[in-house]
């Protein structure tokens, strides 16, 4: 069974900072996407960065970048010079193309301290 | 670009009613996917459509939970005879067909109370 694991329920990082968010996953196919999504406070889900297994260019999105380890199954989210509107539930995600929902990791709570 | 517009935000009912959501998706896309959020959890997937046609269904959806998209544009959820588990909030999203890696754009959700 495919799934995702978000180990941290929590993290906080000064403002100006980096923060990393870690990102595992379990999977036997070859060919699969992985997505970051933010979700503030009582607001919308938002795709904060997506990475297709076959590149092996780690994706990168302004601020946010991504350590895309295929072999380790492993995709954690760095955020660079951490601001306050980062404050958000940050949930990993993975879906293939033989079935096109998202499974979903648990998510990490991100304060940012001022 | 509207966004992907759910109603009613927030529904409060008893055990035992019946309750309907909307989704209104991008214009654009024809893919439509419901999901269902408790708190502190990740979203779990309960359909989606591509078009009219609901081409999958997660085991989560019950007898008691019925979809449809009947011109493959606005999508409804209904729920008969709501149980205290039920309680959640619900996601709509939509997306470009072709391959996985169309992102699915949110909706901000209906959050059901089940008094």
């Amino acid at each position: 069974a495919q799934t995702v694991t978000q180990s941290q329920p929590e993290m906080s990082v000064q403002e100006a900072e980096t923060v990393t968010l870690s990102c595992t996953y379990d999977t036997s196919e070859s060919d699969y996407y992985l997505f970051w999504y933010k979700q503030p406070p009582s607001r919308q889900m938002i795709l904060v960065i997506r990475q297709e297994a076959y590149k092996q260019q780690n994706a990168t999105e302004n601020r946010f970048s991504v350590n895309f380890q295929k072999a380790a199954k492993s995709f954690s989210l760095k955020i660079s010079d951490s601001q306050l509107g980062d404050a958000a539930m940050y949930f990993c995600a993975y879906t293939t193309d033989s079935n096109y929902q998202l499974i979903w990791g648990a998510g990490t709570k991100l304060i940012i301290k001022p | 670009d509207t966004g992907v517009s759910q109603n009613p935000r927030h529904k409060i009912t008893k055990r035992g009613q019946n309750v309907t959501f909307r989704c209104d998706p991008i214009s654009e896309h024809n893919r439509l996917y419901w999901y269902r959020q408790t708190l502190g959890q990740g979203p779990e997937f309960l359909t989606y459509f591509q078009n009219e046609a609901q081409l999958e269904k997660s085991r989560l959806l019950s007898d008691r939970f019925s979809a449809e998209r009947p011109k493959g544009s606005f999508s409804t959820l209904e729920i008969q005879r709501t149980e205290q588990g039920d309680s959640a909030m619900y996601l709509c999203a939509s997306s470009f067909s072709g391959g996985s890696n169309q992102p699915q754009h949110f909706g901000d959700g209906t959050r059901l109370s089940i008094l």
